[in-house]
């Protein structure tokens, strides 16, 4: 299984770019990369995907190198809505996808 | 168009007892997770089903059961509740997209308290 490692938590003010990495040295050949957001009490919402190189969608940006052994999810002019917990996962599939989650980035977006 | 649906939304347990945990998936999604989520904890993957199979099991003991309807909807058992089994138990409905890749949506969660 490949297992994703990301800093515990980061600070923020508003307006500014925010970068999680995320490391997953042991991804295999068919993994993609997903990046889910959690607010409390909530269940976790897809923010985007990714196989390599770059994707872009109306609420973020993954960047993965070509080595694909870690990606970065920027966040472009944060706002205090934005302070939740951000997971990256890769997805394993064998006859079915056990996706396993790690501990998360708190990020806390201040004023 | 309805997204995830989970119930009930809370439920309180005595240790000992049985619970039945309800999930309806998002319109036209073919397969079913269920998570738990221990307080300031990541999810922790307990099962999936397609075709009202159980697909993939995490590591969660036997008692721990599941079980998908025709209409995939599904269902998340947990018999001898433990106090340690007190947290927020998710859903979340995908498609069945054979190892490609994976966007699953999660609903609201149920939180089951065990006293």
């Amino acid at each position: 299984l490949a297992k994703t490692t990301q800093p515990i938590s980061m600070d923020s003010y508003e307006g500014q770019e925010v970068n999680i990495t995320c490391s997953h040295n042991n991804i295999a050949t068919n993994d993609y990369i997903t990046w889910y957001q959690q607010f409390p009490s909530q269940g976790p919402r897809f923010i985007i995907q990714g196989y390599k190189t770059k994707v872009t969608n109306e609420v973020a940006s993954l960047f993965i190198p070509a080595d694909r052994k870690s990606s970065t999810l920027s966040l472009p002019r944060v706002s205090l809505s934005d302070t939740a917990v951000y997971y990256c996962l890769v997805g394993e599939w064998s006859g079915g996808f056990k996706t396993i989650f790690g501990a998360g980035t708190r990020l806390f977006v201040k004023a | 168009d309805a997204g995830v649906t989970q119930s009930p939304t809370h439920l309180i347990k005595t240790r000992g007892q049985q619970v039945t945990l309800r999930c309806s998936p998002k319109s036209g999604h073919d397969t079913v997770s269920w998570y738990q989520q221990a307080l300031g904890q990541g999810p922790q993957f307990i099962f999936q089903y397609y075709e009202e199979e159980e697909r993939q099991r995490g590591n969660f003991p036997d008692r721990f059961s599941g079980h998908q309807f025709p209409n995939y909807s599904s269902e998340l058992n947990v018999n001898a509740l433990l106090l340690g089994d007190s947290a927020l138990y998710l859903c979340a409905s995908s498609l069945w997209s054979g190892g490609s890749s994976y966007e699953q949506y999660f609903g609201p969660g149920t939180r089951l308290t065990v006293t």
